[in-house]
């Protein structure tokens, strides 16, 4: 089976650094996707890891152990905005271009100021 | 590049009557995947279809179903609504090759 564990909540304050963990146990394995959800929205995409080691992109980065299982998403220098929903989600799916995307429940970040 | 679109975003409909969504890809995308969202269950991938065949299928009954037309456009049906059906229902489309997808603004549905 599948599964995607990440924290359900986490609080932080405006201008701070937060890490979002994210295990998974997935058969199959083409990548991993961290997407950005507002309330009411749709789900925006973040970044993207397939190889192991880090991806930066502005204020967020995103790390990945093939090996272990294990997945984070960095985000620095905290704003008011960042206050949403963060997703994180392994591709499996038939053939080297599946796309079936399997999301972890979410972790909700609140940032204080 | 417009984005993925879906119509209509808001509907209500009754247990027992179908519904059809439609989503259009973003220009030159071919992958066309499609998403359940609801507070209990969080996101879940219902199907996914590429080049107008269904390449992959998520664990929903057969009440769930779509297409793909030859323009990458995508329509979903669900038949005999039942009440735990209200949810918000996602489009995403990629190229297809690379993992990416992108999601569109999603339907909102609501069973009464």
């Amino acid at each position: 089976g599948q599964n995607i564990d990440q924290p359900t909540e986490m609080t932080a304050t405006e201008g701070a650094i937060v890490q979002i963990n994210c295990t998974y146990q997935t058969s199959g394995f083409n990548g991993l996707f961290w997407y950005q959800q507002h309330a009411g929205e749709a789900p925006t995409f973040l970044s993207y890891n397939v190889l192991d080691g880090l991806e930066e992109k502005g204020r967020f980065s995103s790390f990945l152990s093939r090996s272990k299982g294990y997945s984070y998403l960095l985000l620095k220098e905290l704003q008011m905005k960042d206050s949403a929903s963060y997703l994180c989600a392994v591709r499996t799916g038939t053939g080297a271009a599946g796309n079936k995307l399997t999301f972890g429940g979410g972790t909700r970040v609140l940032v204080k100021p | 590049k417009a984005g993925v679109t879906q119509t209509p975003r808001y509907l209500i409909k009754t247990r027992g009557q179908q519904v059809t969504l439609s989503c259009s890809p973003i220009s030159g995308h071919r992958s066309v995947s499609w998403y359940q969202q609801t507070p209990g269950q969080g996101l879940q991938f219902l199907f996914e279809y590429f080049s107008e065949t269904q390449r992959n299928k998520g664990n929903f009954p057969g009440r769930f179903s779509g297409r793909q037309f030859s323009n990458s456009r995508s329509e979903m049906n669900v038949s005999t609504l039942e009440l735990g059906d209200s949810a918000l229902y996602l489009c995403a489309s990629g190229r297809g090759i690379e993992g990416t997808q992108y999601f569109g603004p999603g339907t909102r549905l609501l069973v009464l």
